[in-house]
C-alpha cells in the first residue's frame, strides 16, 4: 500500500497562473478531504468527497478554487488564478474509520 | 460553536521524563476522538482512534485515555525520547462526522 499519493511535492508559480494539485487516494477509502495548512490558520478543511461526490465545499476560499473527483482513484484541486496568499501546504487525506485519517505527503505551494 | 482545546500549547521535557497533555472537547454528540503525531516536515500520522467512554489505548510508550462524559482525553508519553519531538493533534468527531481539529501541543524533548 503506497498510501495517499500527492503530486507535485513542491510547486512554485507566479501570481495569476493556474495551479493543479493531484491526489491518488487509498483504494477502498470512501472519503477524500482536501486540507490547507498555514502557520496562521492551522489545518483548514477546503472540501470533501464521499464516493467521489462533493459533500461540503463550504471551506473553499472563493471561486478561484475548484476540486474534482472524476473517479475513486483520482482527485484534483485547482486554483485559477493563483495569488500569493494561496501559498500553503495542501494535504489530500482519506478516511479509514477504524484507523483514522491517512494524510498524503502534501504539496507545498509558493505563489510569487 | 464546537471547540476543541489542547493544552499546553507547547512543552519542553527532559529526555527520559514522562509527560502528558490534554485535549478537551464538547461532551455532547460524541462519535470519536483521534490523536495524531505530526513531525516537522512530514504529514500527520494517526496514533489512536477512540470511540468508547473509558477507552484506553496504547502504542509502545504512548498511551491515551478518553472520558466522553466530561469531554477530555489525555495523551501520555512514558520515558520521553528525542524522536517523540513532534506536534500532537487531537481531532473530535461529533455525530454529524464534521471533524474538528485542536491546535496541537508541540512537544520538544531536550537531550
Amino acid at each position: 500500500d503506497a498510501g495517499v499519493i500527492q503530486s507535485p511535492r513542491h510547486e512554485v508559480t507566479e501570481m495569476g497562473q493556474e495551479v493543479t494539485l493531484r491526489c491518488k487516494p487509498i483504494s477502498g477509502h470512501d472519503y477524500l478531504f482536501w486540507y490547507r495548512q498555514t502557520m496562521m490558520r492551522g489545518l483548514e478543511l477546503l472540501i470533501y468527497f464521499n464516493n467521489n461526490v462533493p459533500i461540503d465545499d463550504s471551506g473553499m476560499p472563493e471561486d478561484r478554487f475548484s476540486a474534482k473527483m472524476p473517479n475513486a482513484s483520482f482527485s484534483t484541486l485547482k486554483i485559477q488564478p493563483s495569488e500569493p496568499r494561496d501559498s500553503a501546504v495542501y494535504f489530500c487525506v482519506t478516511d479509514n474509520s477504524n484507523y483514522g485519517y491517512t494524510f498524503g505527503s502534501g504539496t507545498r505551494l509558493t505563489v510569487v | 460553536i464546537l471547540n476543541v482545546e489542547q493544552s499546553p500549547q507547547s512543552l519542553h521535557v527532559q529526555e527520559g521524563d514522562s509527560t502528558n497533555f490534554t485535549c478537551s472537547f464538547p461532551s455532547s454528540n460524541f462519535y470519536a476522538l483521534h490523536w495524531y503525531r505530526w513531525e516537522t516536515a512530514k504529514s500527520p500520522e494517526a496514533l489512536f482512534v477512540m470511540t468508547l467512554n473509558g477507552d484506553e489505548k496504547k502504542k509502545g510508550r504512548i498511551s491515551a485515555t478518553l472520558n466522553t462524559k466530561e469531554g477530555y482525553s489525555y495523551l501520555y508519553i512514558k520515558g520521553s525520547q528525542p524522536e517523540d519531538s513532534a506536534t500532537y493533534l487531537c481531532a473530535f468527531i461529533p455525530s454529524n462526522y464534521q471533524l474538528i481539529w485542536g491546535a496541537g501541543t508541540k512537544l520538544i524533548i531536550k537531550p
